[in-house]
């Protein structure tokens, strides 16, 4: 099975701070992803990965960044967290290539909460 | 552009209760289709899917058939259990560009005893 792992399951750090949040995939997936969820607004895509060192801006990627440094690895980071940012935090992974049919595999979130 | 439009939740039902959970969406070409699930505390888990027109996804109980000429894939459940209390999206791919995956809003579903 698929594993995709965040590295915690809840934060809690205050406005300004700079935060990372960490995601690692254990199937050599290609494809890596950050979605955002809240309340009615259903899940947001920040940023997405489709190879090392490469990324793309998703929907909402203000005020986040993204690295890529190994295939495994995809990390989050809030350059200076701000209370709006408080939400939860969905990683997920997929196969490539183009047109594939695979679908996207999810960790369990990080609920982050910016005081 | 390309959506995906859920009805609107919470759905409340009773134990062992038939569930509908209408989805249609807006695309391009030949998307594939697929029905996660969501439950309390945890991400989200591939429910089931369909890549062509016609096919019909199935797991755990749940089904749902992808039809190209209303633009829907439905997700059915023939008598729903406690334990599928959860919330439901409805997601589309798109085959012409990198794996971005489109999701519905969400429909949260509640089975009482």
């Amino acid at each position: 099975d698929v594993k995709v792992t965040q590295s915690s399951r809840y934060l809690v750090k205050r406005t300004g701070e700079k935060v990372f949040l960490e995601c690692v995939q254990d199937m050599d997936h290609e494809n890596m992803f950050w979605y955002r969820q809240d309340p009615g607004l259903g899940l947001r895509l920040i940023y997405f990965s489709y190879d090392v060192k490469m990324k793309e801006k998703g929907d909402i990627p203000e005020g986040y960044s993204v690295s890529r440094e190994k295939k495994e690895r995809f990390s989050l980071i809030l350059e200076s967290a701000s209370t709006n940012q408080t939400s939860m935090y969905l990683c997920a992974s997929s196969l490539s290539p183009l047109g594939s049919n695979q679908p996207q595999h999810f960790g369990d979130g990080t609920r982050l909460s910016i005081l | 552009g390309n959506s995906v439009t859920q009805m609107e939740g919470p759905v409340t039902l009773s134990e062992e209760a038939f569930l509908t959970i209408n989805c249609t969406y807006t695309a391009t070409g030949y998307p594939s289709l697929f029905w996660y699930v969501q439950y309390p505390g945890e991400g989200l888990q591939l429910l089931l899917k369909a890549t062509k027109a016609d096919d019909k996804g199935s797991n755990k109980g749940f089904e749902a058939t992808y039809r190209k000429e209303t633009t829907s894939f439905h997700l059915e459940k023939g008598s729903v259990q406690v334990s599928d209390s959860a919330v439901y999206f409805c997601a589309l791919r798109k085959k012409t560009s990198y794996d971005k995956v489109i999701f519905g809003p969400g429909t949260s579903l509640s089975v009482i005893p």
